[in-house]
């Protein structure tokens, strides 16, 4: 059981480069969402996905693209990396509704030089 | 909106010492209640939780009661070991924000000393 698997561990870009980080889920769950987390700021939402079609923003969407074609996946964007996208990003799934526990993917630090 | 507060870091204790790190939150709704554990590079794992008031949730020796009269959830065990040292976050989740999404706390790093 694979849980939530996140692609790659560790990521250099140059400033402007583009990439995907993939995030994959086998549990079959509903909600998929995607994380930064920062020193002394906990774990802020970038974009969330409800089922496959729909996706909405987080608290902090800016330079960043989702998409959920299929139930499994939900790859994250960034379309021009900046130096303040310098974190390490979390995916997270679980099923519908206020009581479920999220699974954690084991994350991918990204440094933008 | 919907916040979650936490004790700031980091904790240093010896093992064996009592811990607790305090959380309240706030809340338009009746939220649930979580503390999720991170291990040193590795992704976060729930730790225990809380679905309504008085509720106390438990595992592998830590406990937090769900208290509404003071909105919060501080999290207790009563001998801490070298293998507890990891960064500790209190969440929050209701159903009436963006289809139930998880609000987080900055996190609470904690060392355990031998």
């Amino acid at each position: 059981n694979a849980g939530v698997t996140q692609t790659p561990k560790f990521q250099v870009l140059k400033t402007g480069q583009s990439m995907t980080l993939q995030c994959a889920q086998d549990m079959n769950h509903e909600y998929m969402s995607w994380y930064r987390q920062d020193p002394g700021m906990g774990l802020r939402l970038i974009h969330y996905s409800v089922g496959a079609g729909i996706t909405d923003q987080g608290e902090v969407p800016n330079g960043y693209n989702v998409s959920r074609s299929t139930t499994e996946d939900f790859p994250l964007r960034l379309l021009s990396a900046a130096p303040s996208q310098t974190s390490v990003y979390f995916c997270a799934s679980r099923d519908l509704g206020r009581n479920t526990e999220a699974f954690f993917g084991q994350g991918t630090r990204l440094t933008v030089v | 909106g919907n916040s979650v507060t936490q004790m700031e870091g980091p904790v240093t204790l010896s093992e064996e010492a009592f811990l607790t790190i305090n959380c309240t939150y706030t809340a338009t709704g009746y939220p649930s209640l979580f503390w999720y554990v991170q291990y040193p590079g590795e992704g976060l794992q729930l730790l225990l939780k809380a679905t309504k008031a008085d509720d106390k949730g438990s595992n592998k020796g830590f406990e937090a009661t769900y208290r509404k009269e003071t909105t919060s959830f501080h999290l207790e065990k009563g001998s801490v070991q070298v293998s507890d040292s990891a960064v500790y976050f209190c969440a929050l989740s209701d159903l009436d924000n963006q289809g139930g999404k998880l609000i987080f706390g900055q996190g609470t790093e904690l060392s355990v000393k031998p």
